[in-house]
């Protein structure tokens, strides 16, 4: 289908491990972001990406890794998960000629 | 550094009454303003955009935002609330120089709709 996917949508792990999340988008889009969402604070950007192979920091990078060797792909690593980064996270893509960014469903995940 | 803020955390009003959410920004320069609703469970969804020419500015489902710079603010209306409104509303703010992709959300205010 068309459009932005995030996988998985829900997801439990323990403290230290690792967890990826996957974002996949259909439209080909140049940018991607990914974001966490905790009461209080909205929305906050962790990494975005202008290309492949093009990624940069945002706000709160620490703790994420990401990569992005496929146009439509980009997913954010946990290298070894805490308790803090108990959130949800949305993906996001943008067209280079327009400023709307398109989310995903998000991807509620807990640290215990 | 750009900053939203978004007074109102929590606001409940009746089923067909009229709605203000309020948004105001810190940026420089002229500011990209968008305002994104997220239903519960779900992703944000673009209400409206506001970039440059008409400070009053149509988005989707009977919204409208007003951009007043010398105020900083960038409130949302709706002239008569639906059930279906009800739902977590952001406003964000971008920088107006192209290439520059970071939007700064605000925290957030939830819309509570009462019959």
């Amino acid at each position: 289908d068309a459009g932005i996917t995030q996988s998985p949508r829900y997801k439990i792990t323990e403290t230290g491990r690792q967890v990826t999340l996957m974002c996949h988008q259909t439209w080909s889009h140049s940018y991607m972001f990914w974001y966490r969402q905790d009461l209080g604070h909205g929305l906050r950007l962790i990494y975005y990406s202008a290309a492949a192979d093009i990624t940069d920091k945002g706000e709160v990078p620490d703790g994420y890794v990401v990569s992005r060797s496929k146009t439509e792909n980009f997913p954010l690593t946990l290298e070894s998960a805490t308790r803090s980064q108990t959130s949800v996270y949305f993906c996001a893509s943008r067209n280079r000629e327009r400023d709307e960014q398109f989310f995903g469903p998000g991807t509620r995940l807990t640290v215990l | 550094a750009q900053s939203v803020t978004q007074p109102d955390i929590h606001i409940t009003v009746s089923e067909g009454a009229s709605l203000e959410l309020r948004c105001n920004y810190s940026y420089g320069a002229t500011p990209y303003l968008f305002w994104y609703v997220q239903s519960p469970g779900q992703g944000l969804q673009l209400l409206l955009k506001y970039f440059s020419g008409d400070t009053l500015v149509q988005g989707i489902k009977g919204f409208e935002a007003e951009f007043k710079r010398s105020q900083s603010s960038f409130n949302l209306r709706k002239p008569s609330v639906h059930w279906s409104d009800a739902a977590e509303y952001f406003c964000a703010v971008g920088a107006s120089n192209f290439g520059n992709e970071k939007l700064t959300f605000g925290t957030g205010t939830r819309l509570t709709i009462i019959p």
